[in-house]
């Protein structure tokens, strides 16, 4: 696609309930991240995935949260037993490759999920 | 560990005037630096990057930041602002070695006619 896709854009949920909620990435683009956008705290890293490398997870603030990412390509964000601290908006990023001098360092970022627990 | 510190939240500013936005971080390693902004109902975009050379790198929109290493800062500059700058900006940095991208809290600039 042309650009980063979450689905869905819109989410609310009762509290205690699971959700799942997905990132298309660019076609190509090896890096993917996830992070949670809450009013007044920025963006919150939350899980890292780069090509064949294991998951860098140091960001997930508890077990309830999960990640996924198959094939390389689209990821699934699982949020089990949600709280109403979890409502915040989950922001999807891709990147074609490494960073540094002379490769292409610009993530591209989706246009979000926001996720209410009621 | 790193962090990233955008110690104003708010910055209200009036058209054609120069505005900066401060940014600071905190790193055990070298890391490449980062200013992204977002629009009202609009997703991230790159604003500028600063990955080697010149200390002062120029961005979209007339935005330039400069690199200072003592200071450990990458304050955002704009000499004279529209009314369609008013967006949130992040600064963001990333470890070398690593392609982790660790936010800063944003800003929100506010600029009025």
């Amino acid at each position: 696609g042309a650009g980063v896709s979450q689905s869905p854009s819109n989410k609310v949920t009762e509290k205690g309930k699971d959700v799942e909620l997905r990132c298309d990435p660019i076609s190509g683009h090896t890096a993917l991240y996830w992070y949670r956008q809450s009013l007044g705290q920025g963006l919150e890293f939350l899980i890292y995935f780069q090509g064949n490398s294991a998951p860098d997870k140091s960001g997930l603030p508890s077990d309830r949260f999960s990640a996924e990412r198959t094939g390389g390509s689209v990821s699934t964000l699982t949020i089990q037993r949600t709280q109403q601290e979890d409502s915040a908006v989950y922001l999807c990023a891709s990147s074609l490759g490494r960073m540094g001098p002379g490769m292409n360092t610009e993530a591209f970022f989706g246009q979000g999920t926001r996720l209410t627990v009621v | 560990a790193q962090s990233v510190t955008q110690l104003d939240s708010q910055v209200p500013v009036f058209e054609e005037a120069p505005v900066e936005l401060r940014c600071n971080y905190s790193s055990s390693v070298s890391v490449y630096l980062f200013w992204y902004v977002q629009y009202p109902n609009q997703g991230l975009q790159l604003l500028l990057k600063y990955l080697s050379g010149s200390t002062l790198v120029k961005g979209i929109n007339g935005f330039e930041a400069e690199f200072n290493k003592s200071q450990t800062s990458f304050h955002l500059r704009k000499p004279s602002v529209h009314i369609s700058d008013t967006a949130e900006y992040f600064c963001a940095v990333s470890p070398f070695n690593t392609d982790k991208l660790i936010f800063g809290t944003g800003t929100r600039l506010q600029v009025f006619p």
